[in-house]
């Protein structure tokens, strides 16, 4: 069974805060490495597809590592704003299964 | 671009009803579609994947004739919940896969089963 992990579980920074949360995947069979932003009721927004063992990928003050020999990626937020307040998913594509799996998210809640 | 939408997001019904939700993408022409559902405290777990003209493709465990999927245009693919029961409450959501393979989802539709 593959199993994809994300820690914290949840996660209170205050305004200015930088932050960072960690999702382990399986490191065989490995394709790519998704990260979602996903605030209460609306749709799951795609931050990130990562592919290449080192990459580093870059949006505004998000960013995002990736190893895949050891099967981990860290998000990284520099000074975390109210609006950053979301769930993060990430999700692990692996040639054998050919489908998403999913973590469970790390809950970021900014305080102002 | 690529947006994508699903109705209702909300339904309640009686146990024993079906409940038909829609998914569609709004600026943008998917050949694949996928239906995920998600229970409390869980991750989201892949139901099905639909194709445009073709059956969908059912993962293990879940059954095809409760869950019945119907892809019949490139921006439009239903889930059907049929004759459902309190244990199928959950968050259904759809996603659209372009050919980045980045998949774009709906905002998902709460059902509970009463």
């Amino acid at each position: 069974i593959l199993n994809v992990e994300q820690s914290p579980q949840s996660l209170h920074v205050q305004e200015g805060d930088s932050t960072n949360f960690t999702c382990s995947f399986p490191s065989s069979n490995f394709y790519a490495l998704h990260w979602y932003r996903w605030e209460t009721a609306k749709s799951p927004e795609a931050l990130f597809v990562m592919t290449l063992n080192g990459d580093e990928k870059k949006k505004g003050r998000i960013s995002a590592t990736l190893n895949t020999k050891e099967g981990y990626s860290y998000l990284y937020i520099k000074g975390s704003q109210p609006e950053d307040s979301a769930t993060y998913l990430c999700a692990f594509y692996g040639g054998a299964t050919n489908k998403l799996i999913f973590g469970t998210g790390t809950l970021l809640a900014v305080q102002p | 671009g690529a947006v994508v939408s699903q109705h209702p997001s909300r339904v309640i019904c009686k146990s024993g009803t079906s409940v038909k939700i829609e998914c569609r993408s709004l600026d943008f022409q998917a050949t694949t579609m996928f239906w995920y559902r998600q229970f409390p405290k869980q991750s989201l777990m892949l139901m099905a994947t639909s194709n445009e003209g073709s059956k969908a493709t059912y993962e293990q465990g879940v059954e095809k004739d409760k869950f019945l999927i119907n892809h019949a245009s490139l921006t439009l693919s239903t889930l059907t919940v049929t004759s459902a029961h309190p244990e199928d409450s959950s968050f259904y959501i759809c996603s659209a896969r372009v050919a980045s393979d980045t998949q774009y989802f709906g905002p998902g539709t709460r059902l509970t089963v009463l």
